[in-house]
């Protein structure tokens, strides 16, 4: 197994463009998370799945983000009429049973 | 709620010194503890963690930390640094509700210097 998978590891778009990311968990772990981190800060939460249940949304996710999870493996979270504001880092996770979480390498993205 | 506070932003220090990165934690609940790095450009990966038992965890790279419950923290600790530990640093917590999901610091910046 070769961890967590994130794609693309760079994005550059213009603001008002739509985006979507992907992240590859690893196969045993049930409960992915995502995650925000602009320059300079720790991560903030913005979602979490359980299989292919989306469990849980803080209030950093507006209504322009949305994120699934199908048949509870790769997840995708995509932003529309992206604003300079959500330039940062987006960061996936998944999470054994042993409190043991592992982060994918980020997308960075750039709102131009 | 619980929040997480990492009372230095950058940590300077020379190589083989010993150096200790403090982290304070505030929730309500019993609580399981980390400490992340994160090299430039990269994602995050684990040193430690607290979920039970002994109150000093040992981690990779030869960091240890301490969990002290009576004044909420979780200092890391590592006796004699190389330039290769400079990186950013990240105390998080998650607490025992189903998400589990970790409340992170705003992490210290720990530069070695030759």
């Amino acid at each position: 197994d070769t961890g967590v998978s994130q794609d693309p590891r760079h994005k550059i778009t213009k603001r008002g463009q739509n985006v979507t990311f992907r992240c590859d968990p690893i196969s045993e772990h049930n409960r992915l998370y995502w995650y925000r981190q602009t320059l300079g800060q720790g991560p903030e939460f913005l979602t979490y799945f359980q299989n292919e249940a989306q469990l849980e949304k803080s209030r950093l996710l507006s209504d322009r983000f949305s994120a699934e999870r199908p048949k509870g493996s790769f997840s995708t979270l995509e932003i529309q009429r992206t604003e300079q504001g959500d330039s940062a880092m987006y960061l996936c996770a998944s999470r054994d049973t042993g409190y043991g979480y592992t982060f994918g390498s980020g997308t960075r993205l750039t709102v131009v | 709620a619980q929040s997480v506070t990492q009372l230095d932003s950058q940590v300077p220090v020379f190589e083989e010194a010993p150096v200790e990165l403090r982290c304070n934690y505030s929730s309500s609940v019993s609580v399981y503890l980390f400490w992340y790095v994160q090299y430039p450009n990269q994602g995050l990966q684990l040193l430690l963690k607290y979920l039970s038992g002994s109150t000093l965890v040992k981690g990779i790279n030869g960091f240890e930390a301490e969990f002290n419950k009576s004044q909420t923290s979780f200092h890391l600790r590592k006796p004699s640094v190389h330039i290769s530990d400079t990186a950013e640093y990240f105390c998080a917590v998650s607490d025992n509700n189903a998400g589990n999901m970790l409340t992170f610091g705003g992490g210290t910046r720990l530069m070695v210097k030759p």
